[in-house]
C-alpha cells in the first residue's frame, strides 16, 4: 500500500500570506493526486485533482504542483474561509485511494 | 449538480451490523462512467476509505475492512448501501458516501455513527 505523508501537521499562517502545504508519497503516484479541504463540521470537497486541475468552482488562488512522489498544494493569499484541514489522496495505485494524514491551516 | 446523502441509524450496539444507504441526485448510478465510494473518519482524525461499487455490482473493499463489509447498489432507487457487521467501538466514526473516479468528487454531508450499548 502507498502511504501518503503530509508536511506540516499544522501550519500557522496570517491571512493574506502564502501558504504552502507538502504532500509526499512512499512510490511513484504519477500525477494522481488528489487535494481535499475540510471544514470543521464539513465534508471534504474536492480541491485539486491530477496533482494541478482546479475542480468546479475552486478559486484560482489555489493551485497544485509535482509529480511523482513529492506535491505541493499553495494558497497564494489565505482568505479566512480557507482555514481548515487539508488531506492529499493518491489514486495511481487504486482502488484502494489512500489519504495523508491531513495538515491544518490555522490563524496566527 | 449531483448531491449524496447518507441515511441510517446514529446508534449501534456492539456486535451488530451497521447499516447506511446513501441515496443519490442528480447524477444516475446506472449510467455507469463512476464508482460509488463509503469513506469513514474517526473523531479528530483522518479519512479512511471504506470500498466502492459500480453499477454492475461489482465491488472493492478495503484489505483491513473486507471480511466484515458489504457494498450494495440498487439502481431501481439509484442508491447503494454499506452494512460493516460485528461493530466494536473502534467503528464509532462518521461515514460519507461519495462519487469515485480515483479523485472523490461528490461527497454527502457524511452521518455519525456511534457504537456503545
Amino acid at each position: 500500500e502507498i502511504v501518503m505523508t503530509q508536511s506540516p501537521a499544522t501550519l500557522s499562517v496570517s491571512p493574506g500570506e502564502r501558504a504552502t502545504l507538502s504532500c509526499r508519497a512512499s512510490q511513484s503516484v504519477s500525477s494522481n493526486l488528489a487535494w481535499y479541504q475540510q471544514k470543521p463540521g464539513q465534508a471534504p470537497r474536492l480541491l485539486i485533482y491530477g496533482a494541478s486541475t482546479r475542480a468546479t468552482g475552486m478559486p484560482a488562488r489555489f493551485s497544485g504542483s509535482g509529480s511523482g512522489t513529492e506535491f505541493t498544494l499553495t494558497i497564494s493569499s489565505l482568505q479566512s474561509e480557507d482555514f481548515a484541514v487539508y488531506y492529499c489522496q493518491q489514486y495511481n495505485n487504486w482502488p484502494p485511494g489512500t489519504f495523508g494524514q491531513g495538515t491544518k491551516v490555522e490563524i496566527k | 449538480q449531483v448531491q449524496l446523502q447518507e441515511s441510517g441509524p446514529g446508534l449501534v450496539k456492539p456486535s451488530q451490523t451497521l447499516s447506511l444507504t446513501c441515496s443519490v441526485s442528480g447524477a444516475s448510478i446506472s449510467r455507469g462512467g463512476y464508482y460509488w465510494s463509503w469513506i469513514r473518519q474517526h473523531p479528530g482524525k483522518g479519512l479512511e476509505w471504506i470500498g466502492y461499487i459500480y453499477y454492475s455490482g461489482s465491488t472493492y473493499y478495503d484489505p483491513s475492512l473486507k471480511s466484515r463489509v458489504t457494498i450494495s447498489v440498487d439502481t431501481s432507487k439509484n442508491q447503494f448501501s454499506l452494512k460493516l457487521t460485528s461493530v466494536t467501538a473502534a467503528d464509532t466514526a462518521m461515514y460519507y458516501c461519495a462519487r469515485d473516479l480515483g479523485p472523490l468528487y461528490d461527497w454527502g454531508q457524511g452521518t455519525l455513527v456511534t457504537v456503545s450499548s
